[in-house]
């Protein structure tokens, strides 16, 4: 079956310092959704990419699709401490499917 | 002030007691999720439903039962069966499937 990796499976970084998480696909995807759990919290989304190659920002947050529509990251540019939590990645394999998570990148800020 | 709501928060069973979790939503979604999540770990599929009086086995189907007789309404219930049943429990409903979810706040089942 479909499988969704994530790597790295955790991150430590200095407050300020810019992070990134890879996200990939044993399948190619119809869209890539990204997802942030707070310690303690529950997940809550980001955003989804659609088209193949597409580039989305949100202020420090940059989102990318990878042009085979396997593969996807997310980019965080001078951390803070808000920033802290899990990121998930996922996507269903085909139009209709349900959604399969990534194992997730854990983020940790030292301010 | 729409949203989906999971109760109770923290719930606590003996061993070999059957347990039912609630989820209720207002969103007026179609579909509706629950996924059982492990310390550190991912979300793993349990049950789905895209409409009422439907649902669908997720990834880790066995030990649970669930019920769609309404649309708000999803409810989770862990029976004995389940081996390992101490774990964070989220359900989550979206307009459709492949689209957006939306996650409750969890409950977390200790047991003992």
């Amino acid at each position: 079956g479909q499988q969704v990796m994530q790597i790295p499976q955790y991150q430590h970084v200095q407050e300020g310092e810019d992070f990134t998480t890879y996200c990939n696909s044993s399948t190619t995807l119809s869209n890539i959704q990204w997802y942030k759990q707070r310690p303690g919290g529950h997940p809550v989304f980001l955003i989804q990419l659609v088209k193949s190659g597409e580039v989305k920002k949100q202020k420090r947050l940059t989102f990318q699709f990878g042009e085979a529509k396997k593969n996807s990251s997310l980019h965080i540019t001078a951390t803070q401490t808000t920033d802290v939590g899990t990121y998930f990645c996922a996507g269903p394999a085909d139009a209709g499917n349900m959604l399969t998570f990534g194992g997730g990148t854990r983020l940790m800020v030292k301010p | 002030d729409g949203g989906i709501t999971q109760s109770p928060k923290y719930l606590f069973r003996k061993e070999g007691q059957n347990v039912t979790l609630s989820c209720e939503q207002n969103l007026n979604h179609d579909a509706m999720y629950w996924y059982r999540q492990d310390p550190g770990q991912g979300l793993r599929l349990i049950y789905y439903s895209q409409i009422v009086n439907d649902f669908q086995k997720g990834d880790i189907a066995e030990g649970y039962s669930v019920s769609r007789e309404k649309k708000e309404s999803f409810p989770l219930t862990v029976t004995s069966a389940q081996k390992n049943p101490t774990a964070f429990y989220l359900c989550a409903s979206s307009i459709s499937d492949n689209y957006e979810q939306y996650f409750g706040p969890g409950t977390r089942l200790t047991v003992t």
